[in-house]
């Protein structure tokens, strides 16, 4: 039972453009949702999170927006660069459990 | 530097055999996990434990045990009752296991069973 789902397993986007990547969940009781980076060969790294509280967060050129209503967040960067060319890990955390759900992932590729 | 180290990076075991995954952090967190990816899926968490002599199941524990004696290392035995082992597979560690703690990855190691 996936219940965080990036339904695009690749993106590919011209340097300098927007890049834009979403994520769907079903359980209302998620309220953190965060995103992570992975290059190949590591493991994912921290990018950037949002609380339920909120419907925007920014940090440089990334941006997660949240639509509760509609259960989805989206990641925005911009402009993108050839290093952002990686694998994004949507995450989400229940109110009351440590654990976290992933999504699949999604590959984004950035050309210069 | 400080880091999460999993070894090896690679590893092939024959069917039936027991399988130990190493993960080691000098990062002084108290909380570690263990996280199974499979092709087209996020990851699944296996077991993750807030302090050391402690551990909780996750959401696929079965076929798995795994063993926190020191707070610096958290290996993950895969079982011969696991049964499809071949996976990739990340440990990972936080501060203190809260819910907002950013959970920090090691590279992963791949393990194919033959």
């Amino acid at each position: 039972d996936q219940q965080v789902k990036q339904n695009s397993p690749s993106l590919s986007v011209q340097e300098g453009r927007i890049s834009i990547l979403n994520c769907d969940y079903t359980n209302s009781m998620f309220d953190y949702f965060l995103w992570y980076k992975k290059y190949p060969a590591e493991g994912p790294t921290f990018l950037i999170s949002i609380s339920s509280i909120k419907d925007k967060n920014e940090d440089g050129r990334f941006t997660v927006f949240l639509n509760k209503s509609a259960k989805h967040l989206s990641l925005h960067i911009v402009p993108s660069q050839p290093g952002d060319s990686a694998v994004y890990f949507c995450a989400a955390r229940l109110y009351n459990n440590n654990d976290m759900r992933f999504g699949a992932g999604t590959r984004l590729t950035v050309k210069p | 530097d400080g880091g999460i180290t999993q070894s090896p990076k690679y590893l092939f075991r024959k069917e039936g055999q027991n399988v130990t995954l190493s993960c080691e952090q000098n990062l002084n967190h108290d909380a570690m996990y263990w996280y199974r990816q499979d092709p087209g899926q996020g990851l699944r968490l296996i077991y993750y434990s807030q302090i050391v002599n402690d551990f909780q199941k996750g959401d696929i524990a079965e076929g798995y045990s795994v063993s926190r004696e020191k707070k610096e290392s958290f290996p993950l035995t895969v079982t011969s009752a696991q049964k499809n082992p071949t996976a990739f597979y990340l440990c990972a560690s936080s501060l203190a296991g809260g819910r907002l703690d950013t959970q920090y990855f090691g590279p992963g190691t791949r393990l194919t069973v033959l």
